[in-house]
């Protein structure tokens, strides 16, 4: 199986300052990785498929990168609304998998 | 508009079997792929399986052994059925809308589950 590793676990940043978070496989997996949010008590939200798209009705301030073993996603300006956990999700090969999470908080 | 619902049991016995439904609706079933993740304390998010909108099916060997996926198109709905339950399968599981271009576009909200006696 794939390993998905996010770092950091935990992130308190400023509104408005720009947050990258990442997600390292432990093999290569051809740009399909996917970032979601997930707010507390909430289902999980997808905001990035296959490394850079931006999901419908997702704002711009959001985006990734990456290829190969390692993703990022980076908030360019974080807003009030942005406390979340953001976990990456593999779907190069089955089975699929998720890392362990970013937690988002504001400083 | 595009709406999933899980409903199950809440609390279930350890060796028991687990069901729970995924009403859908403003979509069809035999149009999109449907799947299954569960989020525990343990092991957070895991990818269950799923079903395809043909009516195929793939599992996460980690389940396979006692998880089955099946559908009613009929009804809108799709279920989940897990045997042989544990404590640790103890968590929020949750179905999902796969249009296959873009992953899990749409989730239900989750439906808790607690296994204990």
């Amino acid at each position: 199986d794939i390993q998905m590793t996010q770092s950091p676990s935990f992130l308190s940043a400023s509104v408005g300052e720009r947050v990258t978070l990442s997600c390292k496989a432990s093999q290569n997996i051809n740009k399909y990785l996917d970032w979601y949010q997930q707010k507390l008590g909430e289902a999980p939200k997808l905001l990035i498929y296959n490394t850079n798209n931006l999901h419908t009705g997702i704002p711009s301030r959001f985006s990734g990168s990456g290829s190969g073993t390692d993703y990022t996603l980076t908030i360019s300006s974080l807003q009030p609304e942005d406390v979340a956990t953001y976990f990456c999700l593999q779907r190069n090969s089955w089975p699929l998998t998720f890392g362990s999470g970013t937690k988002l908080e504001i400083k | 508009q595009v709406q999933l619902k899980e409903t199950g049991p809440g609390l279930v016995q350890p060796t028991q079997t687990l069901s729970i439904t995924c009403t859908v609706s403003g979509f069809s079933l035999t149009s999109y792929y449907m799947q299954w993740v569960r989020q525990t304390p343990g092991k957070g998010l895991e990818w269950m399986g799923f079903i395809r909108s043909g009516g195929s099916t793939e599992y996460n060997s980690e389940f396979k052994s006692r998880l089955s996926i099946s559908r009613d198109t009929s009804k809108n709905q799709v279920f989940l059925k897990m045997n042989s339950l544990k404590t640790e399968d103890t968590g929020v599981y949750y179905c999902a809308r796969d249009p296959i271009t873009t992953p899990f576009d749409y989730w239900g909200q989750g439906v808790m589950v607690t296994v204990s006696s």
